[in-house]
């Protein structure tokens, strides 16, 4: 499978603890996002980068997420000292250089206890 | 910033009918419509998109309208079959500087098709 694939596919935790999720983009995709999806709501865009560099953060990014993308191929998610309210389908998307269209990995689904 | 409003939040059809969904945008310089459908527990997949240079594209039975004058855009898909069953999301991007590429979604519709 030469899609966007991220691991793991779900990911249950107690509050307070700390998460990693990572995503591989397709291999020539130099763009790569990450996106949240709560249940029965579209997708928000939480931030995305160029290569190496960050270039956007959503303001529903707070100070507990930290996103890396090191050598500008595949990208990890922190969430530090999670909260219930964390709880959702965290999608990575990326797509190729200066072009919009979006090819979506299938997710991790993030359970908080 | 930009929002989308996107309505049915259900809709149910016969199959061989016709499915229309509706999107609003706020933001003039969108320039950028795409539709994603997503299967139960699958990812999000792009089935057709839209420039804001164009007014209408086809693809089968897949067809998206764009009105940049009232700022809203539509899918259409005829002769639905049960496998369009799916959540249906539309999107349009914040144009130009570091959003390139930066999409806000509808809050989706949800299509049944029923044999």
């Amino acid at each position: 499978d030469t899609g966007v694939s991220q691991d793991p596919r779900h990911k249950i935790t107690k509050r307070g603890q700390n998460v990693t999720f990572r995503c591989d983009p397709i291999s020539e995709h130099n763009r790569l996002y990450w996106y949240r999806q709560t249940l029965g709501q579209g997708p928000e865009f939480l931030t995305y980068f160029q290569n190496e560099a960050q270039l956007e953060k959503s303001r529903l990014l707070s100070d507990r997420f930290s996103a890396e993308r090191p050598k500008g191929s595949f990208s990890t998610l922190e969430i530090q000292r999670t909260e219930q309210g964390d709880s959702a389908m965290y999608l990575c998307a990326s797509s190729p250089h200066f072009n919009e269209k979006l090819f979506f990995g299938s997710g991790t689904q993030l359970s908080v206890l | 910033g930009e929002n989308v409003e996107q309505h049915p939040s259900t809709l149910s059809v016969q199959e061989g009918d016709s499915a229309v969904i509706k999107c609003t945008y706020s933001d003039s310089a969108s320039n950028y419509f795409p539709w994603y459908k997503q299967e139960l527990g699958k990812r999000p997949q792009l089935i057709i998109d839209i420039r804001s240079n164009v007014g209408e594209k086809k693809d089968q039975r897949i067809a998206v309208t764009l009105n940049k004058t009232a700022k809203h855009f539509s899918l259409h898909i005829t002769e639905t079959q049960p496998e369009d069953s799916a959540v249906y999301f539309c999107a349009a991007n914040s144009a130009g500087g570091t959003s390139y590429g930066k999409l806000t979604f509808g809050q989706g519709t949800i299509l049944t098709v029923h044999p």
